[in-house]
């Protein structure tokens, strides 16, 4: 199948700080993009989605302004978690699709915020 | 609302056969997915149903039916490696996908 590389795959970081997750599509153009936060022992929660070129469309709950979603290429979309705090520390993991085809998935990014 | 129901967890035995069932109430059905999840890691793509029937791939095989909005996930000769979650997702009329809680499915020796 297709392959998203997502990086880092852990960061720790101070409360306050920002962290950039990158993912990149690397043999598919990914036209919309899917970021979800997982928390221990619960379901992926869809964070927002995204159209290459155009505004990420934000769930119920997430605030947009602290979450930044750029998917400015067919390849490449990025969160940025801003001034972070331990309550952000979870597994991120992004989904690229092109088209109606089944979803990829990235490795997935364990944030730790201390 | 949208709502999918799968059971939270399963135990089998090792070279069993184990069936997942998933029972959805969505608005619009543009397919169904089961991922499989290791503890720590990203989902992994198991399967896609769109239409009625039984798709079979090596040990997994995967039965949709969209007028009952049921589907399963049949995993034959279980090997210690297949203790994972499973999660079953319907991707919506919006294409979106709609996640089930998962099945965190634990296979004794």
């Amino acid at each position: 199948g297709a392959v998203v590389s997502q990086h880092p795959s852990w960061v720790i970081c101070k409360s306050g700080t920002s962290v950039k997750i990158e993912c990149r599509s690397l043999d598919f153009q990914a036209t919309t993009m899917f970021w979800y936060r997982q928390f221990p022992k619960q379901s992926l929660m869809l964070m927002a989605t995204s159209n290459e070129g155009s505004k990420a469309t934000y769930e119920q709950g997430v605030e947009k302004d602290k979450f930044l979603i750029n998917h400015a290429s067919l390849t490449l979309s990025t969160l940025t978690v801003t001034s972070a705090h331990p309550e952000d520390s979870s597994f991120y993991i992004c989904s690229g699709r092109t088209g109606d085809t089944e979803a990829f998935f990235g490795q997935g990014t364990r944030l730790t915020v201390v | 609302g949208q709502n999918i129901d799968q059971p939270t967890e399963m135990t089998a035995t090792e070279g069993a056969i184990v069936q997942i069932n998933c029972t959805y109430q969505t608005s619009g059905f543009n397919g169904l997915f089961w991922y499989q999840q290791h503890a720590g890691e990203a989902p992994t793509f198991l399967s896609y149903n769109v239409l009625d029937g039984l798709e079979e791939k090596g040990r997994f095989s995967s039965f949709l039916s969209r007028s009952k909005g049921y589907s399963y996930l049949l995993l034959k000769e279980l090997q210690m490696k297949d203790s994972a979650s499973y999660l079953c997702a319907v991707l919506d009329s919006n294409y979106q996908l709609i996640w089930g809680a998962g099945t965190k499915l634990i296979i004794k020796p």
